[in-house]
């Protein structure tokens, strides 16, 4: 199975900081890399596809960026609602495969 | 758009069967271009894909679970169906069922359902 690894593991920010959340692949993914955010006691929720790419109605502070194995989601001015716990997955090989997440903190 | 809705029993016996049904609604399963399945999360932990089948019958399982697990579907219902045999406290989880692009993105998700396995 391909691991994904996350960094940090928690993190703490203030309102209006810019956050990056780093992942990488134990191998190459090319660009089958997606990120989702999740909220206490709910489902996760999709906020980029395909490394760069917005999901429909999702606030445009957040972006995605890389390919191969290093890959990173930016939240550019946190809002109060950012803090919550992300996750990135693969999405190049089965089983599709999940980081350990990183929780955003106040 | 898509909304997926887990139900089944959040208590099952050490040995059981675990089963849970997921409604689709505000879409279809037999519309093609989707899979549709499971992610499972530990108390507490990360999120684990557990198997997926598209409206033909073609599924996909998670070695980890293979050997106990058979996901179905009932295009005439509009749902799909989760079945993991002899189920241990490890099982304990909360059971999501999503929907699979084939760009390989989990999206939509239901709401989530615990189920927990204890005498």
């Amino acid at each position: 199975d391909i691991q994904m690894t996350q960094s940090p593991s928690s993190l703490s920010a203030s309102v209006g900081d810019r956050v990056t959340i780093t992942c990488r692949a134990s191998q190459t993914i090319r660009s089958y890399l997606n990120w989702y955010q999740q909220q206490p006691g709910k489902a996760p929720k999709l906020l980029i596809y395909a490394a760069s790419s917005l999901q429909s109605g999702v606030p445009s502070r957040f972006s995605g960026s890389g390919s191969g194995t290093d890959f990173t989601l930016t939240i550019s001015s946190l809002q109060p609602e950012d803090f919550a716990t992300y996750y990135c997955q693969q999405g190049y090989t089965t089983p599709q495969t999940f980081g350990q997440g990183t929780k955003l903190e106040i | 758009q898509v909304q997926l809705q887990e139900s089944g029993p959040g208590l099952v016996k050490p040995s059981q069967t675990l089963s849970l049904t997921c409604t689709v609604s505000r879409g279809s399963i037999s519309s093609g271009g989707y899979y549709w399945g499971w992610i499972r999360q530990h108390p507490g932990k990360g999120l684990e894909c557990i198997g997926y089948i598209y409206n033909s019958g073609s599924t996909y399982y998670n070695p980890s679970l293979k050997s106990r697990l058979t996901i179905s579907v009932d295009t005439s219902e509009n749902q799909f169906s989760l079945r993991l045999k002899s189920v241990t406290a490890a099982d304990t989880a909360v059971y999501y069922c999503v929907r699979l692009s084939d760009t390989a993105e989990f999206d939509p998700w239901g709401q989530g359902t615990l189920v927990t396995v204890s005498s």
